[in-house]
């Protein structure tokens, strides 16, 4: 089966760190562009960041740079958002999603990380 | 890398036709025609409904269709059913970026 599954998210600490993974299966993983994308509680999609195929030109929203990473491993089928120095603007259901010519075309369902103290 | 316009609702009768605008610059929707659309329902994933400004993947009822004339695509939506009652969501990219629109509540009356 096509699909993408997030996990790692939960609740830290304003200040604090997670890193969040997203496992690929049922494609050819390496052959696409991978992004994040978040949803804050009852608001829009907002991008986040983007990687290409081969885990070049990492790119980030003006709101994330600086403080997330994005990275993937092809040869375990898994992209990567390590965040650090999270703030409660932060609190959202972070996507995976597959990038198929410009456009997402495969939504992981999500996983919510929720910053609070 | 600023949101993309849309309006915050429509709303329109079974059958009837709704259009949603979505404006960006000429650093996004204006210079690429890489303008998609998603359909979500509350608490649900975002399904791509248009792709490439105009293009709809397998499946999607050709109810639904895109356009684009400068920095600005729309969403039509022919022969309004119930079902169509979600959050649209138009996307560009933006080269370096790539950008939301806040999102458009349809609603049917």
């Amino acid at each position: 089966e096509v699909q993408l599954v997030e996990s790692g998210g939960g609740l830290v600490q304003p200040g604090g760190s997670l890193r969040l993974s997203c496992a690929a299966s049922g494609f050819s993983f390496n052959m696409y562009w991978m992004h994040w994308i978040r949803q804050a509680p009852g608001k829009g999609l907002v991008w986040v960041s983007r990687i290409y195929s081969d885990g070049s030109s990492p790119t980030y929203a003006d709101s994330v740079k600086g403080r997330f990473t994005i990275s993937r491993d092809n040869a375990k089928n898994t992209l990567y958002l390590q965040m650090n120095s999270l703030t409660v603007d932060d609190t959202a259901v972070y996507y995976c999603a597959r990038d198929s010519r410009h456009s997402i075309d495969l939504w992981g369902q999500g996983t919510l990380v929720t910053v609070s103290s | 890398q600023s949101a993309l316009t849309q309006p915050r609702s429509v709303s329109g009768s079974p059958g009837q036709s709704v259009t949603i605008s979505c404006t960006g610059t000429s650093s996004d929707v204006g210079v690429y025609n890489y303008v998609s659309w998603y359909q979500q329902y509350p608490g649900k994933v975002p399904k791509l409904i248009i792709s490439d400004v105009s293009k709809r993947p397998s499946g999607v009822p050709d109810r639904f269709s895109g356009s684009k004339s400068g920095n600005t695509a729309s969403l039509t939506i022919s022969g309004l059913q119930a079902e169509d009652e979600a959050d649209y969501y138009c996307c560009s990219y933006g080269g370096s970026y790539e950008v939301f629109g806040r999102g458009t509540k349809l609603t049917v009356l």
